[in-house]
């Protein structure tokens, strides 16, 4: 089934311990986003890429890092790991140029002790 | 940069009623509005939207209006269901670019 998938699906991650978080997807979607999700604060926009090769920050871009070697991977790394970053990260991505239909993934649920 | 504004945060309505949610939004530039359903535990999903060139857009018992001059879209649901209930996000793409700023959600509760 054609889409996009996160893994993995929960961790509990301790402080101060590096974390990548996957995402992939085969739609062949230009553009992919990083949001994380906290109740009462909506979803809010850590790292996108427009194209692969390319990447740029988002509104809470601080303690995270993305990388775009392809079309298909995007993973999010947390380099060391704080209890503010506990929250629910969902993957996006839209096929641009205009359209911007966003699929998400299933998320990923971090808490971080 | 684009600031979306949802009212209201929590809305509790009788099957069969309507629900209506609000979003302001603040960059003129924006020509696109998106509507996402999210039910607990799952992934938000788009279920409509718009775009600045027209003002209304409908899909059975959905629909969205948009007043470009206001810089406010609105979510309409009639004959509320119970599988109604979920959080829902309208947002805005942020200066002219394809990112999408989220409102803070709306958690709708439909009673049986």
């Amino acid at each position: 089934t054609a889409g996009i998938t996160q893994a993995p699906t929960s961790q509990i991650l301790a402080a101060g311990r590096s974390m990548t978080l996957r995402c992939t997807q085969d739609m062949r979607h230009n553009a992919m986003y990083w949001y994380r999700q906290d109740l009462g604060l909506g979803l809010r926009l850590i790292h996108y890429s427009n194209t692969a090769g390319t990447t740029g920050k988002g509104e809470v871009p601080d303690g995270y890092s993305v990388s775009r070697a392809n079309t298909d991977d995007f993973p999010l790394t947390l380099a060391s790991a704080v209890p503010s970053q506990t929250s629910v990260y969902f993957c996006a991505s839209s096929p641009s140029s205009g359209n911007y239909g966003y699929t998400f993934g299933s998320g990923t649920r971090l808490t971080v002790v | 940069g684009e600031n979306v504004e949802q009212h209201p945060s929590t809305l509790s309505v009788q099957e069969g009623d309507s629900a209506v949610i609000k979003c302001t939004y603040s960059d003129s530039a924006s020509n696109y509005f998106p509507w996402y359903k999210q039910e607990l535990g799952k992934r938000p999903q788009l279920i409509i939207d718009i775009r600045s060139n027209v003002g209304e857009k409908k899909d059975q018992r959905i629909a969205v209006t948009l007043n470009k001059t206001a810089k406010h879209f609105s979510l309409h649901i009639t004959e509320t269901q119970p599988e109604d209930s979920a959080v829902y996000f309208c947002a805005a793409p942020e200066g002219g670019s394809e990112k999408l700023v989220f409102g803070k959600g709306t958690k709708l509760t439909v009673n049986p």
